[in-house]
């Protein structure tokens, strides 16, 4: 059964600190890996990673995908209060078109 | 550009009442996706479609039905709604690389 596992489940920090997300996965036909934030709303995209993409940046935010041990980090640098959200990650499935989801990671930034 | 839709935006139901959710993109996918969040939970699959005319089981469907007779919209209906389904109900589009979601339904059966 395909999995998608995150930790930690949640984090508080600091404004100025860096952190780093986790995402495993088990999927069969796994063609990519999603990362969304989600405030008090829907889930907006972040970055996906595939075969061909294992590195995005955007401003402060990075993410990896490590092909060979079937994981992703999501990296945070100079966090600020408005990056206090749940951080999904999903993993899509190629031959059953589904998007499997992990159980987000809660974090909250302090002022 | 409208991308995803849903209506309503919320609802309270009592016990054993039905309703319909709607959903509608506008962005010619193919693939659209119901899934429910609850705390601590993530996003589950409820249904989803691969084309106009197509659905098929996510990981909860019980108690729920879906049908996708036009290729931009993709209604999700709960016969007899039950307390358990008391959720946030999201729907989502892809080409099968980013997923585009709606705004949520804030669905409370009492």
């Amino acid at each position: 059964e395909d999995k998608v596992v995150q930790s930690p489940l949640s984090l508080v920090v600091h404004e100025g600190d860096t952190v780093t997300l986790n995402c495993s996965y088990e999927v069969t036909n796994f063609r990519s890996l999603l990362w969304y934030k989600q405030e008090k709303k829907a889930p907006t995209f972040l970055f996906m990673l595939t075969s061909s993409g294992i590195e995005k940046k955007s401003g402060r935010l990075s993410s990896i995908l490590d092909k060979k041990e079937l994981s992703s980090i999501l990296n945070i640098t100079a966090t600020q209060t408005g990056d206090s959200a749940i951080y999904l990650c999903a993993a899509y499935n190629s031959g059953t078109y589904k998007y499997i989801f992990g159980t987000g990671t809660r974090l909250k930034v302090l002022a | 550009n409208a991308g995803v839709t849903q209506t309503p935006k919320f609802r309270v139901l009592k016990t054993g009442q039905s309703m319909t959710l709607l959903c509608a993109q506008d962005m010619n996918h193919e693939y659209m996706y119901w899934y429910r969040q609850d705390p601590g939970m993530g996003l589950r699959l409820i249904h989803y479609s691969v084309g106009e005319g197509t659905t098929a089981k996510g990981e909860v469907p019980d108690g729920y039905n879906v049908s996708r007779l036009k290729k931009q919209n993709f209604l999700l209906g709960l016969e007899s709604a039950a307390p358990s389904q008391t959720s946030v109900y999201f729907c989502a589009s892809t080409d099968a690389y980013e997923q585009y979601f709606g705004p949520g339904t804030r669905l409370t059966v009492t």
